[in-house]
C-alpha cells in the first residue's frame, strides 16, 4: 500500500518569511495530493491540492509543487502570518478506484513567531 | 455544497461500556465515507470506509465496528471501549468516483475520552 513520509515535524519560521513542508510517496499509482490545515481543537481542512497531470498549483500565499518522477511533492507558504499556525498534512490517493482512501503523512506543527 | 454532521461532539465513557458515533451527510448521494481516529497530537488514523450502503472496509483490526445503515449515514461503534479508544474521531466524505472533483471533507468530529 501508500506510504506518505512528511517532514519536517516541526518548524518555526518568523513573521514574513517562507515555510516549507515536504512529502514523500510511495505508490507510483497515487495521482492525487492534496493538503490539510488543522488548527487546535478542529477538524482538518483543505487548503489546496494537486493532480499529477501539473507540476506547480498555486493560491495565494501557498503553492503546492509535485514531481511524480521523484516521488514527491511540497507545501510553499510565502509572507507567514501568525494565523497559518497549526499543523500541516499531506496525503495521497489514487484518483479513481480503491475507495479514493487518502494516505497521511504524520504532519507538520507550523509556528509562525512574531 | 456537503455538510458533514457529527454526533455528539463530546463524549466522556467508563471502560467497557459500548459506543455509538453517527456522521450523516447531507447535500451529496452515493458519496464515499470515511472514520478516522486522530489520538492526541498524532497524525490521522483511517478506520474505516464505505463506497456504498451495507459496503464497509476496515483498515485497522480493533475493537471497532463501522457500518452505513442508508446513503448518507455512517455508524462507528463498540461492545466495549478500551482506554487506547479515547481520541478524535472524524467522519469524512467525498463525491464518487467518476465526478469532477475529488476532495475529502470532514466533519467536526466526536471528542471521545474513555476513563
Amino acid at each position: 500500500g501508500e506510504n506518505v513520509e512528511q517532514h519536517p515535524s516541526t518548524l518555526s519560521v518568523q513573521e514574513g518569511d517562507s515555510a516549507v513542508i515536504k512529502c514523500t510517496y510511495s505508490d507510483s499509482a497515487s495521482n492525487y495530493f492534496p493538503w490539510y490545515k488543522q488548527e487546535l481543537g478542529k477538524r482538518p481542512q483543505l487548503i489546496i491540492d494537486i493532480r499529477s497531470n501539473v507540476g506547480e498549483k498555486k493560491d495565494q500565499r501557498i503553492a503546492v509543487t509535485l514531481n511524480k518522477t521523484a516521488k514527491h511533492f511540497s507545501l510553499h507558504i510565502t509572507e507567514t502570518q501568525p494565523e497559518d499556525s497549526a499543523v500541516y498534512f499531506c496525503a495521497a490517493s489514487p484518483f479513481t478506484g480503491g475507495g479514493n482512501k487518502l494516505t497521511f503523512g504524520t504532519g507538520t506543527q507550523l509556528k509562525v513567531e512574531l | 455544497s456537503q455538510t458533514i454532521h457529527q454526533w455528539p461532539a463530546t463524549l466522556v465513557q467508563p471502560v467497557g461500556s459500548p459506543l455509538s458515533l453517527e456522521c450523516t451527510v447531507e447535500g451529496t448521494s452515493n458519496p464515499n465515507l470515511y472514520w478516522y481516529r486522530q489520538a492526541a497530537g498524532r497524525g490521522l488514523q483511517l478506520l474505516f470506509y464505505s463506497v456504498g450502503i451495507g459496503q464497509i472496509s476496515s483498515e485497522v483490526p480493533q475493537n471497532l465496528s463501522a457500518s452505513r445503515p442508508q446513503d448518507r449515514q455512517f455508524i462507528l461503534s463498540s461492545k466495549k471501549l478500551l482506554l487506547s479508544d479515547s481520541g478524535f474521531y472524524l467522519c469524512a466524505c467525498i463525491r464518487p468516483s467518476g465526478s469532477a472533483v475529488n476532495e475529502q471533507f470532514f466533519g467536526p468530529g466526536t471528542r471521545l475520552t474513555v476513563l
